[in-house]
């Protein structure tokens, strides 16, 4: 079945990059996403990719797509506190009529100022 | 744009009661809303797909009876849940999707579930 699997945690100090990884198996994928949650909170759409892309920009954010590896990240430049929380990637597969949302199991950043 | 509104954010309420949360798309038309459920620390997992006008499609192991579903237009979906007991507490949240079918799910803010 769909698999999207991302490492838990990921702590950085103001300022520096974040690099936020995301992994996942259906390799019929048409878009995926990332969203972040803040605490209690609905998701905030960040941004997302189309799978025939390598890359997207968008201010401070940069999502880098290998197709081949099934591989996303999510690079936050200048990293502030406010970034703080927790983001999640998700996948949005090719079949049926609703083509759902396959989410990954969140990573938690934190950023110490 | 893309905004989506859901109430109430946070219910507190006995055992055996019936609640209804409500998601609305403010700025845009949804045939389709989802319904996801939350625990803590962990990530959505979908409840069902609200189809406008038609019966909702529900996730497996996802009782319809207890969880129900009216997408009576394009804008507003409802998810009511029945009889709640302590183990329905958890924080629900909803998404739409613009009717081009390649658009992103926006989110509403959730709604936060106590059943005492």
């Amino acid at each position: 079945g769909e698999d999207v699997e991302q490492s838990l945690f990921l702590s950085v100090r103001e300022g520096d990059s974040s690099v936020i990884n995301c992994t996942y198996t259906d390799s019929s994928s048409t878009y995926l996403y990332w969203y972040k949650q803040e605490p209690g909170a609905g998701l905030q759409l960040l941004t997302y990719i189309f799978s025939n892309m390598d890359m997207k920009q968008d201010q401070r954010l940069t999502v880098l797509l290998n197709k081949k590896d099934k591989h996303l990240s999510l690079r936050i430049a200048d990293t502030q506190t406010g970034d703080s929380a927790i983001y999640f990637c998700a996948e949005k597969g090719n079949g049926g009529a609703t083509n759902k949302l396959i989410f990954g199991t969140g990573t938690l950043l934190a950023v110490q100022p | 744009g893309a905004v989506v509104s859901q109430h109430p954010s946070w219910v507190i309420c006995k055992s055996g009661t019936s609640v209804k949360i409500e998601c609305r798309s403010l700025d845009f038309q949804a045939t389709t809303m989802f319904w996801y459920r939350q625990f803590p620390k962990q990530s959505l997992m979908l409840m069902a797909t609200s189809n406008e006008g038609s019966k909702a499609t529900y996730e497996q192991g996802v009782e319809k009876d207890k969880f129900l579903i009216n997408h009576a237009s394009l804008t507003l979906s409802t998810l009511t849940v029945t009889s709640a007991h302590p183990e329905d507490s958890s924080f629900y949240i909803c998404s739409a999707r613009e009717d081009r079918s390649n658009q992103p799910q926006h989110f509403g803010d959730g709604t936060r579930l106590s059943i005492l």
